[in-house]
């Protein structure tokens, strides 16, 4: 079945650094995949999206392409902000239909200032 | 706010208790899901609903009863459970099976303590 891996955390940056959190996934067809993040006490919220090979999700300066050939959807965001701390879920759809989405473990991002 | 509204968003309750969870949705979805998060491991998918059917159970425990009477609401009753029960419960909805491509959206979960 359809699968995804994160890179383990956490990940403690400075203010303003660059920020790159690895996904790659395992899929039979054409998954669609996301970004959602989780703020402390909070439900998950979705941060981007790429429905096909090389589209770009974009949103709050965060971005993550769509790479079918080394099936990786990296997020990335060229400034972080204190604000960006948060836990990072990377997630695809489940294939044949199923309307499931798929889950990686999650990666904690901390910003400190 | 999101959209899907989830109550009580803290409960502590007895081994012996019965309680129960609430998920409201008014934005058209017809699917809705039970995860529970857990310190220090993956989500976990509990039950999915499409159309008010119960589609998937993914081996939990009798002790979590899910509920759904109509797209809108879904419920998780509770009742004997164990302290390793305790975890933020996070109910989602979309736009139904194969609206997965849409993304779920997500209430901001019901924080869990079995005592």
């Amino acid at each position: 079945g359809n699968s995804v891996t994160q890179m383990e955390g956490p990940v403690t940056l400075s203010e303003e650094a660059f920020l790159t959190i690895n996904c790659t996934y395992t899929a039979t067809g054409y998954p669609s995949l996301f970004w959602y993040v989780q703020y402390p006490g909070e439900g998950l919220q979705l941060l981007l999206k790429a429905t096909k090979a090389d589209d770009k999700g974009s949103n709050k300066g965060f971005e993550a392409t769509y790479r079918k050939e080394t099936t990786s959807f990296h997020l990335e965001k060229g400034s972080v902000q204190v604000s960006d701390s948060a836990v990072y879920f990377c997630a695809l759809t489940g294939g044949s239909n199923t309307g499931k989405l798929i889950f990686g473990q999650g990666t904690t991002l901390q910003v400190k200032p | 706010e999101t959209g899907v509204t989830q109550t009580p968003r803290h409960l502590v309750m007895g081994m012996t208790n019965k309680k129960s969870l609430k998920c409201e949705q008014h934005l058209g979805h017809n699917a809705m899901y039970w995860y529970k998060q857990s310190a220090k491991k993956p989500l976990e998918l509990m039950f999915v609903y499409s159309l008010e059917e119960r589609v998937e159970n993914n081996s939990v425990p009798s002790r979590f009863s899910p509920e759904c009477p109509n797209s809108s609401h879904l419920f998780l009753h509770l009742h004997t459970l164990q302290p390793e029960d305790s975890a933020l419960y996070l109910c989602a909805s979309s736009r139904g099976s194969g609206g997965a491509s849409y993304g779920y959206t997500f209430g901001s979960g019901t924080r869990l303590t079995v005592v």
